[in-house]
């Protein structure tokens, strides 16, 4: 199995631009997490998906903030218009069922200008 | 609400000392906890669990005993090497409607020859 498949794994853009975070889940999972990481806050919990449905959105942060999963097999993390406290690490993680153990990509590092 | 709280690195061993690395958790009802590891450029691997109390978790060396007296779930390691050179995670699962997993700040291992 491929595991979780995230792209692109690095992007640097300006304030003010759109960024797109695409996240591929293990084949089979149903769940789906998207996590962000920086060194003052550590690792957070932005959203979660269950079955393609959204769960629980109360750790995003702002309205600036939007994620999707049109299919079970593709989530997007977007961010319109980015700002520069928006850098840091934007994991995507997958499970079987929300309550199983969680698998996460590589990782996208996001640097806004 | 639920918190993990683990010791600040970073830690700096040499070969073939032993570690340990302090983990306290607060949550409601009876969590599950783990250990992740993020090796340089990489997302978070599961590297062992405990679902209940005085479970002892287990891989590559690593132990972890579930300990709900102290709220504790210290992670040890005989002896370390440098290929264990990582950020270290504990985290808590609790489920009772929220599936999400709370992590601790992280502690970064660096191992030397």
């Amino acid at each position: 199995d491929a595991g979780v498949i995230q792209s692109p794994r690095h992007e640097v853009t300006e304030m003010g631009q759109e960024v797109t975070l695409r996240c591929k889940p293990i084949s089979g999972h149903n769940s789906l997490f998207w996590y962000r990481q920086t060194m003052m806050r550590g690792l957070e919990l932005l959203i979660y998906f269950n079955n393609n449905v959204p769960i629980d959105d109360s750790g995003m942060p702002e309205d600036r903030f939007s994620a999707k999963m049109p299919n079970a097999s593709f989530s997007t993390l977007k961010i319109q218009p980015s700002e520069p406290r928006d850098s840091a690490v934007y994991f995507c993680a997958s499970s079987l069922t929300m309550d199983n153990e969680q698998f996460f990509g590589p990782g996208t590092r996001l640097t806004v200008l | 609400g639920n918190s993990v709280t683990q010791m600040e690195g970073p830690v700096t061993l040499s070969e073939e000392a032993f570690l340990t690395i302090n983990c306290t958790y607060t949550a409601t009802g009876y969590p599950s906890l783990f250990w992740y590891v993020q090796y340089p450029g990489e997302g978070l691997q599961l590297l062992l669990k405990a679902t209940k109390a005085d479970d002892k978790g287990s891989n590559k060396g690593f132990e972890a005993t579930y300990r709900k007296e102290t709220t504790s779930f210290h992670l040890e390691k005989g002896s370390v090497q440098v290929s264990d050179s990582a950020v270290y995670f504990c985290a808590l699962f609790s489920g009772a409607g929220s599936y999400q997993l709370t992590f601790g700040k992280g502690t970064k291992l660096s191992v030397i020859p």
